[in-house]
């Protein structure tokens, strides 16, 4: 059975630019979650989907945004990067929100800002 | 609000001493609590979870973890380290009372192994 799947690899971009990260998640998997790990700052919690639809949202300006498509896959937006978007992304995703089951972590894409 | 505590940011063990990974809580009702494992360039990978029922549970690669309400704990523990158990592990609480929802993350111990 084939892990949440995070792409790209890597992204390098400059300040002011736009980036956008994907995720396809496990096949039966619903609910999809972004998180940011950055350096000295620890894993926070991003963005959580379900059923194409936002369910929640952490401490983070307007600027990350995100959408879920209607076969489950997601995109995370970063609108005007700044300097400290650099970080891991990393996405998760989970049976139905109802089935209270674990998330399961993709590897990650790496966003640097140069 | 809720939190997650890990003390120990690093560990150094030698091959096949025991291993205690400390985690405590601050949550409001009965938790679900999560270890998880990281090696360098890779995501999270579950190890454990609990969400309620027996207070000892067993995970994958030898883990086990006891949750203790009366000291908001849920350590991690492995009677024999590996040198492959080298990684940063991660203790995380879900919010808004499960699984889903998000899961707020301790800031993690590194764990080195010495041969």
């Amino acid at each position: 059975e084939a892990g949440v799947t995070q792409s790209p690899t890597h992204l390098i971009k400059t300040r002011g630019q736009q980036a956008t990260l994907r995720c396809s998640p496990i096949s039966g998997h619903t609910s999809v979650y972004w998180y940011q790990q950055a350096l000295g700052l620890g894993l926070q919690f991003l963005l959580w989907y379900d059923e194409g639809e936002e369910r929640n949202r952490g401490n983070f300006p307007p600027r990350f945004s995100g959408r879920q498509f209607p076969n489950y896959s997601s995109e995370l937006n970063v609108n005007a990067l700044e300097l400290e978007d650099s970080a891991l992304y990393l996405c998760a995703s989970s049976f139905p929100w109802e089935s209270n089951q674990p998330q399961h972590f993709g590897d990650g894409t790496r966003l640097s800002i140069l | 609000a809720q939190s997650v505590t890990q003390p120990d940011i690093h560990i150094t063990v030698s091959e096949g001493a025991s291993l205690e990974l400390r985690c405590n809580y601050s949550y409001g009702a009965t938790p679900y609590l999560f270890w998880y494992v990281q090696s360098p360039g890779q995501g999270l990978q579950l190890l454990l979870k609990y969400f309620s029922g027996d207070t000892l549970v067993q995970g994958i690669k030898g883990f086990e973890a006891e949750f203790k309400r009366s000291q908001s704990s849920f350590n991690l523990r492995k009677p024999s380290v590996h040198w492959s158990d080298a990684a940063e592990y991660f203790c995380a609480v879900g919010a808004g009372g499960g699984a889903t929802n998000k899961l707020i993350f301790g800031t993690g111990t590194l764990l080195a192994v010495q041969p």
